[in-house]
């Protein structure tokens, strides 16, 4: 079945700089990739998503690139902020699957 | 805006108790999920329901049924509960196949 491996599992940058989460997947027919921030004691909600027809989507600081050939994904942050500290958790689906199968989660810490 | 709501915030049982988590989502969502979160293993499905009265095994069923009797609600159930499924349960609901997960707050359980 499906995996998704998420790295690194920990990620201190400096607040202004940029960080990158990259997620790799298995199965080739996975064509539907969110990404969710979960901040301490919060719920995960989703902050991008990425269908298989499209290599690229960005909403202001955030974008997420899609390499079918390799099978992997990748969330990038410009311009951290410290409210930008928390779990991102990447997923990968089929849509013809209710399943979502997730990535096991990156600390993103920004130091001032 | 989507609401998940769970019924609990915290709760603390005993080993072997019958346990009920209650899950409600108010925008007529199809799909309705349960996951375990613990600290390391990211998200993992433990039920989902497609449809009233309808319900899939995940990834991590053992020790847990459900009941989804209306559209609106979701019951995760701990038949006899263990210090093993101490966790963080979240509940979330999704239109469709290939949709967003809207997540409620979460219930951190203590089986002591």
């Amino acid at each position: 079945g499906e995996n998704v491996e998420q790295h690194p599992s920990t990620l201190s940058v400096q607040e202004g700089d940029s960080a990158v989460i990259k997620c790799t997947y298995s199965d080739s027919a996975s064509n539907y990739f969110p990404w969710y921030k979960q901040e301490l004691g919060k719920r995960p909600q989703l902050i991008i998503d990425i269908r298989s027809n499209v290599g690229e989507k960005k909403d202001q600081r955030i974008a997420v690139t899609l390499n079918k050939t390799a099978k992997h994904f990748s969330l990038h942050i410009t311009e951290t902020q410290p409210e930008d500290s928390a779990v991102y958790f990447c997923a990968a689906s089929i849509d013809s699957n209710y399943q979502l199968i997730w990535g096991a989660g990156t600390k993103l810490i920004i130091k001032p | 805006d989507v609401k998940v709501t769970q019924s609990s915030r915290y709760l603390v049982k005993r080993t072997g108790e019958k346990v009920f988590l209650e899950c409600v989502q108010d925008m007529d969502h199809e799909n309705m999920f349960w996951y375990r979160q613990d600290p390391g293993l990211g998200l993992r499905l433990i039920y989902f329901s497609y449809d009233v009265k309808m319900k899939e095994k995940g990834d991590i069923p053992e020790g847990y049924s459900v009941s989804r009797e209306k559209k609106e609600r979701f019951s995760l159930i701990l038949e006899s509960a263990s210090t093993n499924q101490t966790s963080m349960y979240l509940c979330a609901s999704s239109t469709g196949l290939g949709s967003p997960l809207h997540f409620g707050n979460g219930t951190r359980l203590t089986v002591t």
